[in-house]
Parts: C-alpha cells; sequence; structure tokens
C-alpha cells in the first residue's frame, strides 16, 4: 500500500494568511493526487485533482502542486469558510489511500 | 447534477452483515461517464477506501476489507450497493458512497451525505 503523510497535523493560521499543507507518498505517485476540505458533520469536497487541477466552482485561491513524492496545497489568501480539516488522497494504485489529514484552525 | 444518497440500518450487530445502498439521481449508473466507491470515517477519525466499482462491472476493493466487502450494481433501480459481512465494532463508522467522473482518475467528485452505522448487540 502506498502511504500518505500529511504534514502538519493541525494548524493555527489568521484570515488573510497564506497557508501550505504538505503530503508526500510513500512512493512516486506521478500526480495521481486529489485534495478534499471536509467539515464537521459534513461530506469531503473535492478541491483539486491530478495534484493542481482545480475541481469546476473552488475559488483559486486553492492551488496545488508537486511531483513525484511530495505534494503541496496552498491556499492563498484564508477566508473564514476555509477553516476545516484537508486530506490528500492518491489514486495512483489500489488500495486507494488517503492522508490522516490536516486541521486547519483560526487562530 | 448527479447526486447520491445513503440508505440503510443506522445499527448493526456484530457478527452480522452491514447492508447499504447508495440511490443515484441526475445520471445514469450504467452511464460509461462515472464509476462509484464507498468510503468510510470512524468517528473522529479520517477516511478510508472500502472499494470501487466501474461501468464495465469490475470491482476493486482495500485489501483489508476484501474478504468481507462485496459492491455491486442495481441497474434498475440506479443504485449501486455494499455488503459488509462479520462485522466488529471497528466497523462502526458513517459510510460514504461516492462517485469519480471520467477523466478525474479516482478522486471522487460527488459525495453522498454519508450516514452513520453503528455496530452494537
Amino acid at each position: 500500500d502506498i502511504q500518505m503523510t500529511q504534514s502538519p497535523s493541525s494548524l493555527s493560521a489568521s484570515v488573510g494568511d497564506r497557508v501550505t499543507i504538505t503530503c508526500r507518498a510513500s512512493q512516486g505517485i506521478s500526480n495521481s493526487l486529489a485534495w478534499y476540505q471536509q467539515k464537521p458533520g459534513k461530506a469531503p469536497k473535492l478541491l483539486l485533482y491530478a495534484a493542481s487541477r482545480l475541481e469546476s466552482g473552488v475559488p483559486s485561491r486553492f492551488s496545488g502542486s508537486g511531483s513525484g513524492t511530495d505534494y503541496t496545497l496552498t491556499i492563498s489568501s484564508l477566508q473564514p469558510e476555509d477553516f476545516a480539516t484537508y486530506y490528500c488522497q492518491q489514486y495512483y494504485s489500489t488500495p486507494i489511500t488517503f492522508g490522516q489529514g490536516t486541521r486547519l484552525e483560526i487562530k | 447534477q448527479l447526486q447520491l444518497q445513503e440508505s440503510g440500518p443506522g445499527l448493526v450487530k456484530p457478527s452480522e452483515t452491514l447492508s447499504l445502498t447508495c440511490t443515484v439521481s441526475g445520471g445514469s449508473i450504467s452511464s460509461s461517464s462515472y464509476y462509484w466507491g464507498w468510503i468510510r470515517q470512524p468517528p473522529g477519525k479520517g477516511l478510508e477506501w472500502i472499494g470501487s466499482i466501474y461501468y464495465s462491472g469490475s470491482t476493486y476493493y482495500n485489501p483489508s476489507l476484501k474478504s468481507r466487502v462485496t459492491i455491486s450494481v442495481d441497474t434498475s433501480k440506479n443504485q449501486f450497493s455494499l455488503k459488509l459481512s462479520s462485522v466488529t465494532a471497528a466497523d462502526t463508522a458513517v459510510y460514504y458512497c461516492a462517485s469519480t467522473e471520467t477523466g478525474r482518475g479516482d478522486a471522487f467528485d460527488i459525495w453522498g451525505q454519508g450516514t452513520m452505522v453503528t455496530v452494537s448487540s
């Protein structure tokens, strides 16, 4: 199985901050990576796929980058609605695996 | 716009079989444009992929659950289903059905709202 490790596990930030979350795969995944946002009591919401492709309707302040084993999600200017938990997911090979999550909290 | 809705018992006894259904609306489950999956999330924990089924009928399961899982499609009802046998308390979780539109790899772009299943006697 491909292990996905996110860092940090939690993060405190303020509205307007630029935030970066990192996801590292235990082996190369050729950009087969998605990012999700999950708010309490809600289903995850797809933000990006193929590492950097923005899902329709997702604000452009979200961006993704990376290659090989290392990937990042960047939020350029945090908005109040962005405080949530973020997960990465690899779909390069089965079993599909998720990172453990990064909880983004208001400072 | 595709929509998914899970349904099934919220309480299952240990050693019994958990059965959930996902009803698809706004699109055909037989379409080659989509494939379908189940993901679960234990309380306070992260996401775990259970398995997926493709329009060809091919299924892929998480090896950690493979011996207990069956995912199938009912085209007449526009539904797909999950069966998980011999459940224990460790199977207590919110269960989500989700879909992937062709071209997104296996990134799940549409999710159901989730259904909480508790395993307890």
